[in-house]
């Protein structure tokens, strides 16, 4: 199976709340990243967590780690028409090149 | 800074021709890496380097060279294009480990083979 692996696609209604989920398979990631691609652009990082944190929190963005299952998330409060972008979920492992994999991204799709 | 800048923004190639993909960054990194973006597919890794001199085949390297004479830049070759090369490719930068390791994108190169 894939390292890191994302649903495709999300669709959502403005100003509800959006969570898009990551599961990765190596135990000895350091950091996870999430990163937002807006049309026709490169990626940009939005936000990250240290592998012994749970959860951590930026304005709108909550992100959730469960280390034992391996599940990451990332949820955005209030969601607006601005935030429609593909969402990339990565990761780095200790000992690597550093790196990062990706996983195929979240489309995510607000609409009014 | 300029950060990364990628050139050109689009190239439409026959079959078989060779072109390089420019990559420059003023950011002082260390490493650079070059990804291709399908659609479906996310991002895969082709190429990258951990300094200057030094490049390592990532996950789909087939078709790809790359060199790494200074730190600022990173050109991504193809020797004889094909229709399976059509792509978005991104190059990118970061600083060394001990750090975040966040990665800094250029705006992308969408090339097309005919």
């Amino acid at each position: 199976g894939e390292d890191v692996e994302q649903s495709l696609f999300l669709s959502v209604r403005e100003g509800d709340s959006s969570v898009i989920n990551c599961t990765y398979t190596d135990s000895s990631s350091t950091y996870l990243y999430w990163y937002k691609q807006e049309p026709g652009a490169g990626l940009q990082l939005l936000t990250y967590i240290f592998s012994n944190m749970d959860m951590k929190q930026d304005q709108r963005l909550t992100v959730l780690l469960n280390k034992k299952d391996k599940h990451l998330s990332l949820r955005i409060a209030d969601t607006q028409t601005g935030d429609s972008a593909i969402y990339f979920c990565a990761e780095t492992r200790a000992g690597g090149s550093y790196i990062p994999t990706f996983g195929r991204g979240t489309s995510l799709i607000v609409h009014p | 800074n300029a950060g990364v800048t990628q050139t050109p923004k689009f190239q439409v190639l026959k079959t078989g021709q060779s072109m390089t993909l420019q990559c420059a960054q003023d950011m002082n990194h260390e490493y650079m890496s070059w990804y291709r973006q399908d659609p479906g597919m996310g991002l895969r890794l082709i190429h990258y380097s951990v300094g200057a001199g030094i490049t390592d085949q990532g996950e789909v390297p087939n078709g790809y060279n790359v060199s790494r004479s200074t730190t600022e830049d990173f050109p991504l070759r193809l020797l004889s294009a094909a229709p399976s090369q059509t792509s978005v490719y991104f190059c990118a930068s970061s600083w060394t480990s001990g750090e975040v390791g966040e990665q800094f994108f250029g705006p992308g190169t969408r090339l097309t083979v005919l």
